[in-house]
């Protein structure tokens, strides 16, 4: 069965530090682009990182550019963000999801069942 | 504010036919395909339609999308009270670098 499971969400202050998990299981993990996507509480989806299989292509939303890393592990099944400088405004729940394509970005056609990441002082 | 435009709430009753539209540019749908997304009250999103129409193995043939120009649509026939739920088009972005979302319609079975 293939699986997302996300770990590491948790209650941090504002300009804490938080890394995020994805581990799989069930599919070839170094064959595919990864992502995070959030949702902020009553919110929508916002897309949050990419990387390609191999970490060659990295890509960042604007709202977390310079303060969030994401990351992979091919041999350990994982994928991770890590998470610094946060925000009230990073507040929300954090889904890893697979990219449908095993090239260029297609869609996202499985995802986690999310882990909560709440900021407040 | 989303790059991506949608209509914050669509309904209808079983058995209708209902469309939702999105609405974006020459740097995302206008250029690139569109996916639409499903998510449940409580859960996780799930991938509806991709490249514009074509749905993944289990999606039942209710659902469809389409696309021309800058914008797309998600159609849903027969609609069943279990296709209540939120519902999210995507597309990646050659300007940003990025995907992009709409920001959600809500769909309510009458």
């Amino acid at each position: 069965e293939v699986q997302l499971v996300e770990s590491g969400g948790g209650l941090v202050r504002p300009g804490g530090s938080l890394r995020l998990s994805c581990t799989v299981s069930g599919f070839t993990f170094s064959t595919y682009s990864m992502n995070w996507v959030r949702q902020a509480p009553g919110k929508g989806l916002e897309w949050v990182s990419t990387i390609s299989r191999n970490s060659d292509y990295i890509y960042y939303a604007d709202s977390v550019r310079g303060r969030f890393t994401i990351s992979r592990d091919n041999a350990k099944n994982s994928l991770y963000l890590q998470m610094n400088s946060l925000r009230v405004e990073d507040t929300a729940v954090y889904y890893c999801s697979r990219d449908l394509s095993l090239g260029p970005p297609v869609a996202f056609d499985i995802w986690g069942q999310g882990t909560m990441v709440t900021v407040s002082s | 504010q989303s790059v991506l435009t949608q209509p914050p709430s669509a309904s209808g009753t079983p058995g209708q036919r209902v469309t939702i539209s999105c609405s974006g540019g020459s740097s995302n749908i206008g250029i690139n395909t569109v996916n639409w997304y499903q998510q449940l009250p409580g859960t996780a999103p799930k991938l509806l339609i991709y490249s514009n129409d074509q749905r993944p193995s289990g999606v039942p043939d209710r659902f469809s999308g389409s696309k021309s120009g800058t914008s797309a649509s998600l159609a849903i026939s027969g609609l069943q009270s279990e296709d209540e739920a939120d519902y999210y088009c995507a597309a990646w972005d050659d300007s940003l670098n990025g995907w992009v979302f709409g920001g959600g319609t809500k769909l309510t079975v009458l």
